[in-house]
Order: C-alpha cells, then sequence, then structure tokens
C-alpha cells in the first residue's frame, strides 16, 4: 500500500537556525517528489519537485531537498529559517500512472523571531 | 497566484443538505483533482477528472460526486452532508495526466463546515 510518513509533527525553530523536514514513503517503481507549503491563510504553493537527474533539488525561498532512493526519503532542508517560514509543510510523493498527489500528514513549523 | 480559482470562499451547511463547490482551471490545463483536508490533516485525493470523465477516485463515497465541463472547469457536490463532511475542499489543475512530470496547482479552497 502507499504510504507517505512526515516524522515532525511541530517543529519550533528560532530564526537562524537550521530545518530539516523528514519524509519517508512507500512505493514500488517510478516516483515524483514533492514539498508543498501552506502559509497561513494561503493556497497549497510547490516548494520544490524531483522528477529525475540530480537528486539534490533545490526549489523557492533557499530550500532544497535531497532524494535517497535507497532510503525512500525525500527530506526537506534550509540552512536558516526566517519567521516568515513559518507554515504548513507536506511532502507529496506522485507515482508515476497513478491519477493523484498521496500527501503526508505535514509538519507545522513554527519559527520564533 | 496559481490560476486556479474556487467558489464560494466559505460555506456552512446543515446536516442532510447538498451542495455545489466550484473550480476553475488554469488556462491550459485540462484536468482538475479534487482533494478533502480536515483539519491538522494532509489534503486526500477525491476523484480526478480528465477530458469531462472520472478518471480516478479515491476512498470517498458515492455522495461525494463530479462534473468536468467542456471549459475544464468543474464541481464537486456532495449530497447527504455529514458533520465530518466539514473540512477544506481543494481543487487543483494540472495537465493531461498521461504525461511524465505533471505538476499540479491548487487554488485556495472553499472552507466547508457542516452544523
Amino acid at each position: 500500500a502507499q504510504s507517505v510518513s512526515q516524522h515532525n509533527h511541530h517543529v519550533i525553530l528560532s530564526e537562524a537556525a537550521s530545518l530539516e523536514l523528514g519524509c519517508n514513503y512507500s512505493y514500488g517503481g517510478t516516483v515524483n517528489l514533492f514539498w508543498y507549503v501552506q502559509y497561513p491563510g494561503q493556497h497549497l504553493q510547490l516548494l520544490l519537485k524531483y522528477f529525475s537527474g540530480d537528486p539534490l533539488v533545490k526549489g523557492i525561498k533557499g530550500f532544497e531537498a535531497e532524494f535517497i532512493k535507497s532510503k525512500f526519503s525525500f527530506n526537506l532542508r534550509k540552512p536558516s529559517v526566517q519567521w516568515s517560514d513559518t507554515a504548513e509543510y507536506f511532502c507529496a510523493p506522485h507515482q508515476t500512472g497513478a491519477n493523484n498527489l498521496f500527501f503526508g500528514t505535514g509538519t507545522r513549523l513554527t519559527v520564533i523571531p | 497566484e496559481t490560476g486556479v480559482t474556487q467558489s464560494p470562499t466559505h460555506l456552512i451547511k446543515t446536516r442532510g443538505q447538498q451542495v455545489t463547490l466550484r473550480c476553475s482551471s488554469q488556462s491550459g490545463h485540462n484536468t482538475v483533482s479534487w482533494y478533502q483536508q480536515a483539519l491538522g490533516q494532509g489534503p486526500q485525493f477525491i476523484f480526478q477528472y480528465y477530458r469531462e470523465e472520472e478518471n480516478g477516485r479515491g476512498n470517498f463515497p458515492p455522495r461525494f460526486s463530479g462534473l468536468q465541463f467542456p471549459n475544464y472547469s468543474s464541481e464537486l457536490n456532495v449530497n447527504a452532508l455529514e458533520l465530518d463532511d466539514s473540512a477544506l475542499y481543494l481543487c487543483a489543475s494540472s495537465l493531461d495526466p498521461t504525461r511524465e512530470n505533471t505538476e499540479a496547482f491548487f487554488g485556495q479552497g472553499t472552507r466547508l463546515t457542516v452544523v
């Protein structure tokens, strides 16, 4: 069965701290991987995506993620968070040929000024 | 802005009633997917419409139904509303789902409250 696990439910950091949010998935075959962000009161926005090629992908606002195929992981990182990064973050694998994204339960990030 | 618009933004309905939510897809996109996001949860896939036909469905009962129109806009209908249907309903548009490397763009959602 398809599943995606985001290990951290709520992360609280001070500004300038480094961030790493975990994401593990269980799928066979080819998978595209996405991280979405949902700022308070706003729609889901694409943060970054992995389709193929370089497993280290860079997204908007200084975020990056690394695809490690052997670990079925796609962890999100940012070297130095800002207060404006306070939001909900969702990992969403998409199995090639499937109709839908399969979202994790999300990680709420709170950045303290 | 993603170019995906949903209406209404908020809605309050009574248990047992019916509701229709609407979505206009981004220009050039022929596929619309609907998701339900309960409080504190990630979005869950309801169904997808491609070329005016249902093209996949998640684990939702038949009282959740939909339509897609020739201009690719879509409706989500929910009959016999239950309290647990209270959630944020998200619409996502994308290109042909048979393509590889397709990306979905989300609307702001409709917040449905069932009382």
